[in-house]
């Protein structure tokens, strides 16, 4: 099945650890998203990537870091850094190109910070 | 910059009942207009865009929305609800970049 497979869907860190979420896509999407999502808030952009081994800054990036080495991966790291770290995050894709606004999901990871 | 505002944070109907859910959006060329839903801790699927043209768009699971102009507002609507249709409901714009703006969601509570 063509899709978005996000991993793990529930997460558990202590302070100071750093964690990985996984992102990966078979959609051939070149264009892959990281958005937090908390209540109240709506959606918030960490990070984007139109192409592989390229990726920007969104509205809130501090804390957390990502990479591009394939285009179907863009796992973003939550570093001890980011103060407020306890969120729901989304993976998203949609086509470089393709204007039009419409985002592919995955089913969300749930990390909390213990 | 471009804003969208979704004034109701939680909104009740009984199944069976009409709604509709509002958005206003702040920008001044015609704006690329999307509505998405998200089941409880699962992600955002795409209900209906607007571009141009027609201001009345049909979307999926027979949810419909009007764009109009002289009040900013681009609010959705569904003449009779299920309970399935309970879910968080997402109003966004596309900025010049291409990149969405969301609201900041509307809690759809259904009322058997």
């Amino acid at each position: 099945d063509g899709g978005i497979t996000q991993s793990p869907k529930y997460l558990f860190r202590k302070e100071g650890q750093n964690v990985t979420l996984s992102c990966e896509q078979n959609l051939n999407h070149d264009a892959m998203y990281w958005y937090r999502q908390d209540p109240g808030q709506g959606l918030r952009l960490i990070y984007y990537s139109q192409i592989v081994n390229d990726f920007q800054k969104g509205d809130i990036a501090e804390g957390y870091s990502v990479s591009r080495e394939k285009k179907e991966s863009f796992p973003l790291t939550v570093t001890s850094a980011q103060k407020n770290p306890t969120a729901f995050y989304l993976c998203a894709t949609t086509p470089v190109g393709d204007h039009t606004g419409e985002l592919f999901f995955g089913e969300g990871s749930r990390l909390t910070v213990l | 910059a471009q804003s969208v505002t979704q004034p109701d944070i939680h909104i009740t109907v009984s199944e069976g009942a009409s709604l509709e859910l509002r958005c206003n959006y702040s920008y001044g060329a015609t704006p690329y207009l999307f509505w998405y839903v998200q089941s409880p801790g699962q992600g955002l699927q795409l209900l209906l865009k607007y571009f141009s043209g027609d201001t009345l768009v049909q979307g999926i699971k027979g949810f419909e929305a009007e764009f109009k102009r002289s009040q900013s507002s681009f609010n959705l609507r569904k003449p009779s609800v299920h309970w399935s249709d309970a879910a968080e409901y997402f109003c966004a714009t596309l900025d010049s970049n291409y990149q969405l703006i969301w609201g900041a969601g509307t809690k759809l509570i259904i009322k058997p």
